[in-house]
């Protein structure tokens, strides 16, 4: 098993520009995640999804959006990208315990 | 809003030494808090936790309590060895929020020196 895997795992983007993030699991978790983790803040909730279809808003959804079309996968993009949103993303999944991704590192410049 | 508030934000020990860091959470209603270490470039990983119906659990060398009533946890690391070096996050269930989700501390840089 794979358990939770990321594409791509590294990005520069310039200001403006779009892509999207894509989260897979093979666990059948109906719950997947996705964090931002930026030094001295942890791991902040950007969407989630408690089941294939669904979308919730976390703690910094904004510039970001999700889809769930697949159970097995979680997509996240950004539409216009913004220096501030350069970080590390992670997706998760599970219910309590959650298993993470490798990240994606993302520069936006 | 329910947040967790982590202590210290890094740790410095000497191999051998026993290491704990501290979280106070806000939600009373929080039933489940989780430990995850993460090593240098990679991912998060559980490494304990414990529910609101036990007072304390024990994983070999990792121990974490829990005080309801003042509504801390802890985690203890004895016997500290250089591959313990990592940054610790403690968690909440966002119980009051959406159940699953998970409120994160800031973390703890741990280094033990050898």
């Amino acid at each position: 098993n794979a358990g939770v895997t990321q594409t791509p795992k590294f990005r520069v983007l310039k200001t403006g520009q779009s892509m999207t993030l894509l989260c897979a699991q093979d666990m059948n978790h109906e719950y997947m995640y996705w964090y931002r983790q930026d030094p001295g803040m942890g791991l902040r909730l950007i969407h989630y999804s408690v089941g294939e279809g669904t979308t919730a808003k976390g703690e910094v959804p904004d510039g970001y959006n999700v889809s769930r079309l697949k159970k097995q996968n979680f997509l996240l993009g950004l539409e216009s990208a913004a220096p501030s949103q350069t970080s590390v993303y992670f997706c998760a999944s599970g219910y309590n315990e959650q298993f993470f991704g490798p990240g994606t590192r993302l520069t936006v410049l | 809003g329910e947040n967790v508030e982590q202590h210290p934000s890094t740790l410095s020990v000497q191999e051998g030494d026993s290491a704990v860091i501290k979280c106070t959470y806000s939600d009373s209603a929080s039933n489940y808090f989780p430990w995850y270490k993460q090593e240098l470039g990679k991912r998060p990983q559980l490494i304990i936790d414990i529910r609101s119906n036990v007072g304390e659990k024990k994983d070999q060398r990792i121990a974490v309590t829990l005080n309801k009533t003042a509504k801390h946890f802890s985690l203890h690391i004895t016997e500290t060895q250089p591959e313990d070096s990592a940054v610790y996050f403690c968690a909440e269930e966002n119980y009051g929020g959406s159940q699953g989700n998970l409120i994160f501390g800031k973390g703890t840089k741990l280094s033990v020196k050898p």
